[in-house]
């Protein structure tokens, strides 16, 4: 059973456009959201993470939007650069125990210049 | 400089051989894990370990052992019973703990090819 649902699959934007990625969630005692960034051959990166008491955070063109009552959450990436184009995780963990991170099954990126 | 190391890079086996991936951090973590990534499914959890001389099972771990006799090391051996054993397996670790630091870290990867 996958407890943490992500989509699109692959996402094709233009170079200064918005990409726009959601994950839904099913257990509601998880309590941290963290979004893992991944290039070809190399390991996943943590790019941002939230915790369920806030709505929104950013860092940088970066953003999370998270939805509680939903229990949805999404990245935004603004003004997308072709150094965006890559894997992107997100993973929800019940911090309680902290022992898995339930991860999305990923969105692949291209930014096209 | 700390961080977290998986050797080798590319891994070729033949069928029937167990082969074992390294995972070595230096980042004092107590907990470490190994993930499989296949195309389209993401990564899925094959073993981890909260503590020294403990570790649990993932939702994949038929055909794989591990072992955890040091705090910075979590070997995983793929056995001849993993059906399918081609895949990117990704270790991680992280600090361990729900009040403290959440990230986790992760390695730069093992490919293994079954030939």
């Amino acid at each position: 059973q996958q407890q943490v649902k992500q989509s699109p699959q692959s996402l094709i934007v233009q170079k200064g456009g918005i990409s726009i990625i959601n994950c839904a969630y099913e257990n509601t005692a998880f309590d941290y959201f963290p979004w893992y960034q991944q290039f070809p051959g190399k390991g996943p990166a943590l790019l941002i993470a939230i915790r369920p008491d806030v709505s929104e955070k950013k860092e940088g063109r970066f953003t999370i939007s998270f939805n509680k009552s939903a229990k949805q959450f999404s990245l935004h990436i603004m003004d997308s650069q072709p150094g965006d184009s890559a894997t992107y995780f997100c993973a929800a963990v019940y911090l309680l125990t902290g022992n898995q991170f339930y991860f999305g099954t990923g969105t692949s990126l291209t930014v096209i210049p | 400089d700390g961080g977290i190391t998986q050797s080798p890079k590319y891994l070729f086996r033949k069928e029937g051989q167990n082969v074992t991936l390294s995972c070595e951090q230096n980042l004092n973590h107590d907990a470490m894990y190994w993930y499989r990534q296949d195309p389209g499914q993401g990564l899925r959890l094959i073993y981890y370990s909260q503590i020294v001389n403990d570790f649990q099972k993932g939702d994949i771990a038929e055909g794989y052992s591990v072992s955890r006799e040091k705090k910075e090391s979590f070997p995983l051996t793929v056995t001849s019973a993993q059906k399918n054993p081609t895949a990117f397996y990704l270790c991680a670790s992280r600090l361990g703990g729900w009040d403290g630091n959440t990230e986790a870290f992760f390695g730069q990867g093992t490919r293994l090819t079954v030939v």
